[in-house]
């Protein structure tokens, strides 16, 4: 069962490139989210999405935008990267919205 | 303050140990809670979740207070596989879609 799929795994940028990440959940589930771990610090809300067709901004929206593809893809685009967007990304998904989270195994992303 | 809390640690125990993690959480409107664990630099994993009457799987034990505004996970016979970092969560419905972690707390357990 793959879950929760997450590309690239890693990617160095250049500061003011732009690129996707991707994910996708095979689970049927309603909602995604992207969120943002920095070293020795806690989860942070980037995005979610709670149905298909509806986004919403979460603690730390600047800098990045989303798009929920379908009831299985949600992406997440960084449009001119900054080196404080350096981060582990991680995507998640629940059956609803009070259900727990499953997520994917990362992306490690490094701006230079 | 932040709308989940916990003790960072690191608590360092040894094998074979009990510890007890406790998180508290601000908004009395959190309406489901769950508890994560976290290997270095893995995906955060479902380790239970927190029913109002408590709920046991294996060593683990998690409880809610509501009144106090609380949930603990309690770790018997501690191994040196359960060495993670453990995070809360909490959900409320008002808030659609949006679960708040905790920062979690570092637990070593040593031979």
């Amino acid at each position: 069962n793959a879950g929760v799929t997450q590309t690239p795994k890693f990617q160095v940028l250049k500061t003011g490139q732009s690129m996707t990440l991707q994910c996708a959940q095979d689970m049927n589930h309603n909602s995604m989210y992207w969120y943002r771990q920095d070293p020795g610090m806690g989860l942070r809300l980037i995005y979610y999405s709670a149905s298909e067709g509806t986004t919403d901004k979460g603690e730390v929206p600047n800098g990045y935008n989303v798009s929920r593809l379908n009831k299985r893809e949600f992406s997440l685009r960084l449009e001119s990267a900054a080196p404080s967007q350096t981060s582990v990304y991680f995507c998640a998904s629940s059956d609803r919205q009070n259900q727990p989270q499953h997520f994917g195994d990362g992306t490690r992303l490094s701006i230079l | 303050r932040k709308e989940v809390e916990q003790d960072p640690g690191p608590f360092n125990v040894p094998e074979g140990a009990t510890v007890a993690f406790n998180c508290t959480y601000s908004n009395s409107a959190s309406q489901s809670f769950f508890w994560y664990r976290q290997d270095c630099r893995k995906e955060p994993k479902l380790l239970m979740s927190v029913y109002s009457s408590g709920n046991e799987d294996g060593r683990f034990t998690a409880q809610l207070n509501r009144a106090s505004q609380y949930i603990s996970l309690l770790i018997r016979d501690s191994k040196l596989s359960d060495s993670a970092t453990y995070l809360c969560v909490v959900n409320r419905e008002t808030n659609a879609g949006k679960s708040t972690f905790g920062d979690g707390t570092t637990l070593t357990v040593k031979p």
